[in-house]
């Protein structure tokens, strides 16, 4: 299995840009999850899906941040207009079962977007 | 205060070392706790995860979760240059009716051959 795959890894832009980031999870898994990790903030979940349906966006920081999974095989963070405060790697992550706090389920990570906004 | 507190170091011991990670939480609604290891460039992969209070050991490794203070460790025996990395931990639970997932600020560590 190639595990979780994000493109691009690294992406440079200037501000106002739109940005979109991209993520493959692991075939068959039903959650997917998107975050963001800086010096600052640590690693902080932005939103999950259960089986495509987005459940929780309470960390997506404001409206320039949007979130789709088209499809069980295919999700997208969308930044728009970029911001020099976004800069970040922005990871993507799956596991096998639909997830709720109140269970365990591993996540698996992908290798991370380094974005870069000028 | 955030919820997950975790000195972010960074730490350097000599091979062979015992290694002590920590962090506390404050919502004692958090049910399992979980240590992540992420080398430089990469994508954090899980350790070790236990549930609610109680030890977890996994060869060198050893988790450890004491509810009544609200504090997560990690061991590691027998320290390896290999082991060099950020541990991140984490704590997951229903707080409030919400699903949540929160991660500590995660700690450098560098095992000195």
């Amino acid at each position: 299995d190639a595990g979780v795959i994000q493109s691009p890894r690294h992406e440079v832009t200037e501000m106002g840009q739109e940005v979109t980031l991209r993520c493959k999870p692991i075939s068959g898994h039903n959650s997917l999850f998107w975050y963001r990790q800086t010096m600052m903030r640590g690693l902080e979940l932005l939103i999950y899906f259960n089986n495509n349906v987005p459940i929780d966006d309470s960390g997506m920081p404001e409206d320039r941040f949007s979130a789709k999974m088209p499809n069980a095989s295919f999700s997208t963070l969308k930044i728009q207009p970029s911001e020099p405060r976004d800069s970040a790697v922005y990871f993507c992550a799956s596991s096998l079962g639909p997830w709720r706090a109140s269970s365990y389920n591993e996540q698996f990570f992908g290798p991370g977007t380094r974005l870069t906004v000028l | 205060q955030k919820e997950v507190e975790q000195d972010p170091g960074p730490l350097s011991v000599p091979e062979g070392a015992i290694v002590s990670l920590n962090c506390t939480y404050s919502n004692s609604a958090f049910q399992y706790f979980m240590w992540y290891r992420q080398y430089s460039r990469k994508g954090p992969e899980l350790l070790m995860y236990t549930y609610s209070s109680g030890n977890k050991e996994d060869g060198r490794f050893t988790a450890q979760v004491d509810k009544s203070s609200k504090y997560i460790s990690l061991f590691i025996r027998d320290s390896q240059p290999s082991d060099s990395a950020t541990y991140l931990c984490a704590a997951q639970g229903v707080i409030q009716g919400a699903q949540k997932l929160v991660f500590g600020q995660g700690t450098r560590l560098t095992i000195n051959p």
